[in-house]
């Protein structure tokens, strides 16, 4: 059974920049897993912010960034605002099936 | 704009059976590849399955846990997709989220928009 492993919790301070992880029990990922980032706040439907590791969607603020750092797909928040409180989520691609990330809880304080 | 709207939530028994149903408006609903997301209460996100486009095969596939119990379909004439749901496990109480996918030249390995959800509870 494939896992794929964020960070339980982060805290950052406004104004300032954090980097949230994605690792999969399978090895190193690429690319080929197209990465996608999910924002979700309490009571809310998710919301898609980065799909295939680097790109944002029309409405995903600039301050949101995807990458690849160290084996694993990476979303950095830079100048956080106090808004992007909430769970972020990662969403890998194995070759027909596809499996979230455990979800990280991004605090603002 | 998108909108995807599930229906068909709610309390059911183990052993049982639900249909959801989520109607889609805002895209062309005949070209997309569409899946099924959950998330248990107070829990993370779960793929469930997905199915493919028609001009791309309409195949569908299954996450382990629901392989075998749930069927996904879809009804390009009513712009809608459904999640036949059955043999019902308590494990299966979950919000259940519609999206569709981003297609690129690469594929559509990407989720873009999501429904509000609907809710299912499997309880005796």
């Amino acid at each position: 059974q494939t896992v794929v492993t964020q960070e339980p919790s982060l805290t950052v301070s406004p104004g300032g920049t954090v980097t949230l992880t994605c690792a999969s029990s399978t090895g190193a990922v690429t690319s080929g897993y197209y990465p996608n980032w999910f924002q979700q706040k309490p009571g809310q439907a998710p919301r898609a912010l980065i799909y295939s590791t680097i790109n944002k969607h029309s409405w995903t603020p600039a301050r949101f960034s995807g990458s690849l750092l160290g084996g694993k797909a990476a979303l950095t928040l830079s100048g956080v605002q106090p808004e992007d409180e909430a769970e972020y989520y990662c969403l890998l691609y194995y070759g027909g099936a596809y499996v979230f990330g455990t979800g990280t809880k991004v605090t603002v304080l | 704009e998108v909108q995807l709207v599930e229906s068909g939530g709610g309390l059911e028994k183990p052993g049982g059976s639900l249909r959801l149903s989520c109607a889609a408006s805002g895209l062309t609903f005949s070209n997309a590849w569409m899946s099924w997301v959950r998330q248990a209460p107070g829990m993370g996100l779960e793929w469930v399955g997905r199915i493919k486009s028609k001009t791309d095969g309409g195949t569908t596939d299954y996450a382990a846990p629901v392989k075998g119990r749930f069927t996904i379909s879809r009804d390009d004439s009513k712009n809608t997709l459904y999640l036949q749901m059955n043999s019902l496990k308590t494990e299966d109480t979950a919000v259940y989220y519609c999206t569709s996918h981003y297609c690129t030249g690469a594929g559509c390995a990407n989720i873009d928009y999501w429904g509000q959800g609907t809710l299912v509870t499997v309880s005796s």
